[in-house]
This record gives structure tokens, sequence and C-alpha cells, in this order.
């Protein structure tokens, strides 16, 4: 099936630095990624969607230059939190939509990174 | 609009039960309802999903019908196991993106 991988799984950094974390389609080309973030016991809030080679949309609130996204090649789009801070703290995951034509609009969810701003 | 809500929040069911969520829509420009089956620490999987055409779909132990008039659908996992134990969202997208709008969630704890 299509595999989604994303690096780092779990990152602690401190206050006022930068954390990238990538999004990989492994099996797949990825016309268009999605990031999300999650608290616990919440639903996934959609933060921002990119397509290859174009600039990502962000959801409304969504701070764009605070959550850098690149979506650089039809299999790899990375998240910068900039300047993290301890309300940054959450689990950030990323999905891809496949372009194999299978169910429509079907999204292949990657594992997620846990941030920790400390 | 864009919301779908999602019922009950937790759910606690005996081995060997039938689990039922239910998710409510407004937007009938939505056409596609997927399951997502969370596990903790992990992203979610997707289980099964249904588009307006049909009434229900099934696949396994799992089912989905779906009532169009009503803006509703919902999630039954027959014969219930602990292994089913997780976070079930619903939700759904419209034919011009492929934006996925998530319900809030339910978790559930089948009991062995």
């Amino acid at each position: 099936g299509a595999v989604v991988s994303q690096h780092p799984s779990r990152v602690i950094c401190k206050s006022g630095t930068s954390v990238k974390i990538e999004c990989r389609s492994l099996d797949f080309q990825a016309t268009t990624m999605f990031w999300y973030r999650q608290f616990p016991k919440q639903s996934l809030m959609l933060m921002a969607t990119s397509n290859e080679g174009s600039k990502a949309t962000y959801e409304q609130g969504v701070e764009k230059d605070k959550f850098l996204i690149n979506h650089a090649s039809l299999t790899l789009s990375t998240l910068t939190v900039t300047s993290a801070h301890p309300e940054d703290s959450s689990f950030y995951i990323c999905s891809a939509n496949s372009d194999r034509g299978g169910a429509y609009n079907e999204q292949f969810f990657g594992p997620g990174t846990r941030l920790t701003v400390l | 609009q864009q919301q779908v809500k999602q019922s009950p929040q937790s759910l606690i069911v005996q081995k060997g039960g039938i689990s039922i969520i239910n998710c409510a829509y407004e937007n009938t420009a939505f056409d596609y309802f997927p399951w997502y089956q969370q596990f903790p620490g992990k992203g979610p999987a997707l289980l099964i999903a249904i588009r307006p055409d049909v009434s229900e779909k099934k696949e396994g132990r799992f089912t989905i019908s779906f009532n169009k008039s009503a803006k509703q659908f919902s999630l039954h996992i027959m014969d219930s196991q602990p292994g089913d134990s997780a976070t079930y969202f619903c939700a759904a997208s419209t034919a011009s993106g492929s934006r996925l709008t998530f319900g809030e969630g339910t978790q559930l704890t089948v009991n062995p």
C-alpha cells in the first residue's frame, strides 16, 4: 500500500529554536500533502495544504511565518516550526494524496511527530 | 457548515459486542466519508470509506451505514475485540478538493 513516513518521530527542543519535520511518500508520488496538529484527546486540526512547487495554503488562524512549509518534490514536504515555544508542543501529522487513482480523495497518513518544547 | 459532529465521545463495549459510532454533517457538497482508526502515538489509518451513491458498505467486521437525507453516517464494528480499542474519527470531503473535515473522535474501549 501507500506508505508515508515522518522524521523525526519525536523531538525535544528549547524554546526559541526552530525544528524541521520531514514528510515523505515512500512508494508513490504525492501532488498534495497536508499538515495537521493534534493535541491530546482532540481531533486532527488541518494546518495547511501544500502542493508540489507552489506555496502552501494555510488554514485560518495558522501563522504562515511561524509554520514554514516547503513541498519541493513529489515525495517530500517539510514543516519548520520557527522560534518554537511551549504552546507549540503537539503531535504533528502529515498526510498525502496518492496519485495511484485509488479511492477518491484517499489520504495516507504518516506516523506523526511528537514535538516537545521546553 | 464545514463541521462534522461525532458521537459518542467515548464508548465501552464488551468483547463480542457491536460498537456503533455516529456522525452528522451539514455541508451537502460532501461526497466522500472515510473512517479512520488511531492508536495512541500513531497516525490515523483508513478503515473504510463510503460515497453517497450507496447506503451501506461492509468490509470484514466494519460496516458504514449512510443516510443521505438525514445527513448522517455511522460505523458499526461487529464482534468487537480488545484489539479494536482505539480512537475512531469520521471525516468528510467535497468533490472540489481533497481537504478532510474530521469529527471530534470517539475513544473505544473493548473489555475482554
